[in-house]
């Protein structure tokens, strides 16, 4: 069965501060895609990521990278020099190749304090 | 501007009564989805569509149902069959069978009254 693990519920830091977000997935499918969105207060998910099985390249934009790591299952966002407007909930998802349903994380509210 | 629109923001429902959520996309994505989004909770499927006149049910579709009689539009009625209805509703759509990325709406929050 597919999932997707986010076990940090609330992070809160400091203006400048780095944060990772972790994001653990399971599937036992071999091709699979993997995505982070951010669900600012407004209420709509804006999509931040997508990455294939495939590729484990770790990915920068930004203050945003990510690092993918396939022996562990892992997907985990690190922003850099955080600011208040990255305050917000993330989530991590998970899809079987495909299909475009997607599999969510519980999400992961991130509150950047000044 | 290209997006989805999701309408009403908010809306109050009484027990028992049927409420009809609309979603509208100008994407001319043919693929498009309802999500339900609780308090803690990460967003599950409720309904999916890949192309008009044509949806599927999703992990939790019981008390909901939906149509598809137009590309743009993708209209989801919550029933007075399901038991805990409030929550926040999400739609959104994407290009079918390419994993890519969706796009959201704005959202509806329901509240039952």
């Amino acid at each position: 069965a597919q999932k997707v693990t986010q076990a940090q519920t609330e992070i809160s830091v400091v203006e400048k501060e780095d944060v990772t977000l972790d994001c653990v997935y399971e599937t036992r499918d071999t091709t699979y895609y993997l995505f982070w969105y951010k669900q600012p207060p407004s209420g709509e998910l804006v999509f931040l990521i997508r990455r294939n099985s495939f590729d484990e390249q770790n990915e920068i934009s930004g203050r945003y990278s990510w690092n993918f790591q396939k022996s562990t299952s892992s997907f985990n966002f690190t922003i850099t020099a955080s600011q208040v407007v990255d305050s917000a909930v993330y989530f991590c998802a998970l899809s079987e190749t495909g299909y475009n349903k997607l599999i969510f994380g519980a999400g992961t509210r991130l509150a950047v304090h000044p | 501007d290209g997006g989805i629109t999701q309408s009403p923001k908010y809306l109050f429902r009484k027990e028992g009564q049927n409420v009809t959520l609309s979603c509208e996309q100008n994407l001319n994505h043919d693929a498009m989805y309802w999500y339900r989004q609780d308090p803690g909770q990460g967003l599950r499927l409720i309904y999916y569509s890949q192309i008009v006149n044509d949806f599927q049910k999703g992990d939790i579709a019981e008390g909901y149902s939906v149509s598809r009689e137009k590309k743009e539009s993708f209209p989801l009625t919550v029933t007075s069959a399901q038991k805990n209805p409030t929550a926040f509703y999400l739609c959104a759509s994407s290009i079918p069978g390419l994993n890519t990325e969706a796009f959201f709406g704005q959202g509806t929050r329901l509240t039952v009254v």
